[in-house]
């Protein structure tokens, strides 16, 4: 089966630093990604794990272990524009196809 | 200029009728996708086509039908609309099935079954 688990909602401050955590079990792994979805909104990328390790992108950074089947997303110097949904997606051997989490709501507070 | 490009944004209509929401990207990309999100926001793909080829074809009903013209446009038809249809249709493309780039989407189609 495919099962990717997010938590639905997290809470931080504005400058401060949040992890949002996935785990995923897939028949197939070709890359994780992570996505950000602003309310109404189309989803945007933000980064791409396909080897073990940390990715890091200015205030985001995205860190994989296979073996565990874990990701996790790391936002930094928190803005109230970081409100969002957070999508950690696994790709497929299958055509390309993305697995969704269902996404977590962050809501950043003065 | 955008990238992926979808309409109607909007679409309010009655049960039974049909309808079609269109999909252009201009990235070049070989590759375009259909995703259906529902009311609990999870986003779950539907259609692939890999030039204008059916790739990926999930467990969904055939009152939907995808048609690719060529590698930019991606269409999707929908045959006597049910309540359950309601959701955001979104649009995706990127250049390849395989590889690190990422798909991008377009802003999506709100739909509405009265």
């Amino acid at each position: 089966g495919q099962n990717i688990d997010q938590p639905t909602e997290m809470t931080a401050t504005e400058g401060a630093i949040v992890q949002i955590n996935c785990t995923y079990q897939t028949s197939g792994f070709n890359g994780l990604f992570w996505y950000q979805q602003h309310a109404g909104e189309a989803p945007t990328f933000l980064s791409y794990n396909v080897l073990d390790g940390l990715e890091e992108k200015g205030r985001f950074s995205s860190f994989l272990s296979r073996s565990k089947g874990y990701s996790y997303l790391l936002l930094k110097e928190l803005q109230m524009k970081d409100s969002a949904s957070y999508l950690c997606a696994v790709r497929d051997n299958q055509g390309g196809k993305l697995i969704f989490g269902q996404g977590t709501e962050l809501s950043v507070k003065p | 200029d955008t990238a992926v490009s979808q309409t109607p944004k909007y679409l309010v209509t009655q049960m039974g009728n049909d309808k079609s929401i269109k999909c252009e990207q201009n990235l070049g990309h070989d590759t375009m996708y259909w995703y259906k999100q529902d009311s609990k926001k999870f986003l779950k793909i539907m259609f692939s086509y890999n030039n204008k080829e059916l790739i990926i074809n999930e467990t969904v009903p055939n009152r939907f039908s995808p048609k690719s013209p060529d590698k930019a446009h991606l269409n999707l038809h929908i045959n006597s609309l049910e309540l359950g249809d309601s959701a955001v249709y979104f649009c995706a493309s990127s250049p390849r099935p395989q590889g690190h780039q990422p798909q991008h989407f377009g802003d999506g189609t709100r739909l509405s079954i009265l």
